[in-house]
């Protein structure tokens, strides 16, 4: 059965990077038939697509994030990491990893979630 | 980039209801559409995914319909676990989720 939990600080000070990452278990991260996401949701607000990382670690970011956001994968640890830069008190939500299935794309998984919040 | 929209924001209703929810596309989106059900505090769980199809493992009363630009989620006979919001979410190009509808108990 499928896990995946993410891990990181909860706290950050704003202009400074957010780091998180997912660990995935059940099931290999490098399998070609999925892809892994990040998606955030502010409190009391809807859900936010971040970026999409591809077995071939070839990335996909939300146009509106994409100057501050990277995405990468490590293999050896069954894990992958979503980096935010310059963050602001708008950055403040809870961030999820997930995996999603080619075809249409949908995330069929995710992890619990963690609250993130930018503050000095 | 297309933009998603739900209506309506919120409904009421009770168990037994039938309720239908509408997700609309600012562009033709083919069948990429997905459905996802949250709960307070909880990750969104996978519905519906290419418009039409039943997630594994979710309850038949759910059922999804439509494509290019105008799509529904409908769930046959409320029950009192389907209270939560639902967000649908285009992959059609890039990735973009619907401001959600929040169906609640009358």
């Amino acid at each position: 059965h499928l896990q995946l939990l993410e891990s990181g600080s909860g706290l950050v000070k704003p202009s400074q990077t957010l780091s998180l990452t997912c660990t995935v278990s059940g099931g290999s991260i490098s399998s070609g038939d999925y892809f892994w996401t990040w998606i955030r949701q502010p409190p009391g607000k809807g859900l936010e697509w971040i970026g999409n990382i591809f077995h071939s670690e070839s990335t996909d970011y939300n146009p509106s994030l994409q100057s501050r956001v990277t995405i990468s994968v490590d293999s050896s640890k069954n894990q992958f990491s979503l980096q935010l830069t310059s963050v602001t008190a708008a950055d403040t939500a809870v961030y999820y990893c997930g995996r999603g299935s080619s075809g249409y794309n949908s995330l069929d998984y995710w992890g619990q979630g963690t609250l993130v919040t930018v503050s000095s | 980039d297309i933009q998603m929209t739900q209506s309506p924001s919120s409904l009421s209703a009770s168990v037994g209801d039938r309720v239908t929810l509408t997700c609309r596309a600012s562009q033709s989106i083919s069948s990429y559409l997905n459905w996802y059900q949250q709960k307070p505090g909880k990750a969104p769980k996978l519905l519906i995914f290419g418009a039409s199809d039943l997630y594994s493992g979710v309850p038949s009363r759910f059922s999804g319909s439509g494509s290019g630009t105008d799509f529904t989620l409908t769930i046959s006979s409320l029950q009192p676990e389907d209270f939560a919001t639902y967000y649908c979410q285009q992959t059609y190009s890039s990735n973009t989720f619907g401001p959600g509808t929040k169906v609640d108990i009358k």
